[in-house]
């Protein structure tokens, strides 16, 4: 069965921290994604990651990809409040173009 | 990218009734994807959408409840048929334009339903 589980699926974080997520999967794409989601609002993606030892940043986001381990972690340094949103990650079926989502992490960043 | 619009964005409904939701694209593209997301849950896939074929509908889903069209490469409809308080939720159409080697999907902005 093609799983993807991220952890932790809520966190509350103080403004100026570090922390990380983590999205392990069971397929064999190898072909990672990351979206956010505001509170309201539709999934916009982050990054898209294609290859073992990837790795994507984007302000105080980064995204790094291991295969082997078939874990993808995005790592958040010294957060601010505009971070607050939910997560998810997601890998490709390679069968039939579909994404495969994990259960999504909601972040809130505290002043 | 794509730039993806659906109508309506929300709507209230009677059970029993039907609402149909349009998605439109600003470009054309071979695949488009409806899912539905219950408040503080993921993403449940209901059917992927090929121009010029029927809907492929994931299980737990079948094509009397939710009848989707595809007529062009820009355009798709989701009909939530015979609606209930349990569909209540926000329904997101989402395409993936394959060009670029991998699967990423764009996401419209979605329609939240409301059933009373």
């Amino acid at each position: 069965e093609l799983k993807v589980e991220q952890n932790p699926l809520f966190l509350s974080m103080q403004e100026g921290k570090n922390y990380t997520i983590y999205c392990n999967y069971s397929t064999t794409s190898d072909r990672l994604y990351w979206y956010r989601q505001d509170p309201g609002k539709s999934l916009e993606s982050l990054f898209v990651l294609l290859s073992n030892g990837a790795v994507k940043q984007e302000g105080r986001l980064m995204a790094s990809l291991d295969t082997k381990a078939r874990l993808s972690t995005l790592h958040i340094t010294a957060a601010v409040h505009d971070l607050s949103a939910t997560y998810f990650c997601a890998v490709d079926n390679d069968s039939n173009y579909q994404l495969i989502w994990g259960a999504g992490t909601k972040l809130i960043i505290k002043p | 990218s794509a730039v993806i619009s659906q109508k309506p964005s929300r709507d209230i409904c009677q059970r029993g009734t039907s609402l149909t939701i349009q998605c439109q694209v600003d470009s054309q593209v071979t695949m488009m994807f409806w899912y539905r997301q219950q408040p503080g849950q993921s993403l449940t896939l209901i059917a992927t959408a090929n121009q010029g074929s029927e809907a492929t509908y994931e299980s737990g889903f079948v094509i009397d409840k939710f009848p989707i069209s595809r007529p062009n490469l820009t355009f798709s409809t989701l009909t939530v048929s015979n609606m209930s308080p349990e569909d209540s939720s926000i329904y997101l159409c989402s395409v993936s334009t394959l060009g670029t080697g991998t699967y990423e999907q764009y996401f419209g902005p979605g329609t939240r339903l409301t059933v009373t």
